[in-house]
């Protein structure tokens, strides 16, 4: 079955540093990348995902780059804000099959 | 996306009892799911609830302990049979997108402690 890691399990920055958060999975037939955020005692929220069929994909202050070849994925965060402050989690899966998640990052951005 | 309703939102249960977390949907939607997630951990798939048939359970997670119902499109139970403290967790029900991937949105969770 996929197995997905990802790296850091922590990270520290300075609020307006950027932040990247890289997850490598091992089911070369997974096509789709999505990354969730969890706030401290809330559930988790799809905050981007990403298709194999694109490398890259931007949502404000968020993106996600893929490397099908390599099997990893990446998220980023730019200019951070203490809201940021979360545990992130990345996934992988394969068509309609279910979602397999990272052991996660908790992010802390300090003012 | 779907609004996801899951109560109750916390509970506090004696050993060797049992607890039957439920989870309503605004929307019919074909595929619903069942994590937990251990304190400080990640999610852990335990179940697809099937409509109309038997929930496909992951490795590890068994049907007596976890039974799920799954009478509808918009529907869900899971139950968390004769307790310990180690089943303490919060579960967490989850719904496909429609989108053709395995996206998924969760409801709010239901943190379980077992005394």
């Amino acid at each position: 079955g996929e197995n997905v890691e990802q790296h850091p399990s922590t990270l520290s920055v300075q609020e307006g540093d950027s932040a990247v958060i890289k997850c490598t999975y091992s089911d070369s037939a997974s096509n789709y990348f999505p990354w969730y955020k969890q706030e401290l005692g809330k559930r988790p929220q799809l905050i981007i995902d990403i298709r194999s069929n694109v490398g890259e994909k931007k949502d404000q202050r968020i993106a996600v780059t893929l490397n099908k070849t390599a099997k990893h994925f990446s998220l980023h965060i730019t200019e951070t804000q203490p809201e940021d402050s979360a545990v992130y989690f990345c996934a992988a899966s394969s068509g309609y099959s279910t979602l397999t998640f990272g052991k996660g990052t908790m992010l802390l951005v300090s003012p | 996306s779907a609004v996801i309703s899951q109560k109750p939102s916390r509970d506090i249960c004696q050993r060797g009892t049992s607890l039957t977390i439920q989870c309503q949907v605004d929307s019919q939607v074909t595929m619903m799911f069942w994590y937990r997630q251990q304190p400080g951990q990640s999610l852990t798939l335990i179940a697809t609830a099937n409509q109309g048939s038997e929930a496909t359970y992951e490795s590890g997670f068994v049907i007596d302990k976890f039974p799920i119902s799954r009478p509808n499109l918009t529907f869900s139970t899971l139950t968390v049979s004769n307790m310990s403290p180690e089943d303490s967790s919060i579960y967490l029900c989850s719904v496909g997108g429609t989108g053709g991937y395995a996206e998924a949105f969760f409801g709010q969770g239901t943190r379980l402690t077992v005394v």
